[in-house]
């Protein structure tokens, strides 16, 4: 079954703009990592954020962890058309299995 | 990061016959493990891959459709069994070296005709 539920499932904006996925998952985790896929193609890690950290940067992107609320956002600053793809965040809960579980995803369309 | 050497890299398959998928990790690693993406979707967790011993399956998943091998802490492979259409996916294997350090193999895409 899927941990983690993201919104939205699709979005399509133009370069230059701003993008803002969510992230909801149900168990306590031990951290979270954002994914991109490109057109059914690998994984390509984007940023990993531990339970005790509430905010981390990489370049334009920027992701925040709410453990309260069991969320978390991506935001990509500046959008680019090579940003086109789809989305995932991925969990591992505490119980040190070290298995990853993923979202459903969001698929984001940059339009130049 | 360990890199994954994943094989086939896509296959076109004939129903009720098998494939065989292999994972070549490049340094030895803790864990590995399967997923599967039907069309359209997010990752699925098959199961992980224990070294020397059975794999561990998530809930829907069975050794019999999917067996998986893991002899050593540098290889795996998973197998999907009597496939149907419905197998066909995106199968993936990962690997982590136990500190939250995850990598991806580039996947196999299967079709089953």
């Amino acid at each position: 079954s899927q941990q983690g539920e993201e919104d939205p499932q699709a979005l399509s904006i133009q370069e230059g703009e701003n993008a803002t996925m969510n992230c909801s998952y149900k168990t306590s985790i031990n951290n979270l990592q954002w994914y991109r896929q490109n057109s059914g193609r690998g994984l390509v890690h984007l940023i990993l954020i531990r339970s005790n950290e509430r905010e981390k940067h990489s370049g334009r992107l920027r992701v925040t962890l709410d453990t309260s609320k069991k969320s978390s956002s991506l935001l990509i600053t500046a959008s680019r058309a090579a940003d086109t793809a789809s989305y995932f965040c991925a969990t591992v809960t505490t119980s040190g299995t070290y298995k990853y579980i993923f979202g459903t995803g969001t698929r984001l369309k940059v339009l130049a | 990061s360990a890199v994954i050497s994943q094989k086939p890299s896509r296959d076109i398959c004939q129903r009720g016959t098998s494939l065989t998928i292999q994972c070549q990790v490049d340094s030895q690693v803790t864990m590995m493990f399967w997923y599967r993406q039907q069309p359209g979707q997010s990752l699925t967790l098959i199961a992980t891959a224990n070294q020397g011993s059975e794999a561990t399956y998530e809930s829907g998943f069975v050794i019999d459709k999917f067996p998986i091998s893991r002899p050593n802490l540098t290889f795996s492979t998973l197998t999907v069994s009597n496939m149907s259409p419905e197998d066909s996916s995106i199968y993936l294997c990962s690997a982590t070296d136990g500190n939250y350090g995850y990598t991806f193999g580039s996947g196999t895409r299967l079709t089953v005709v």
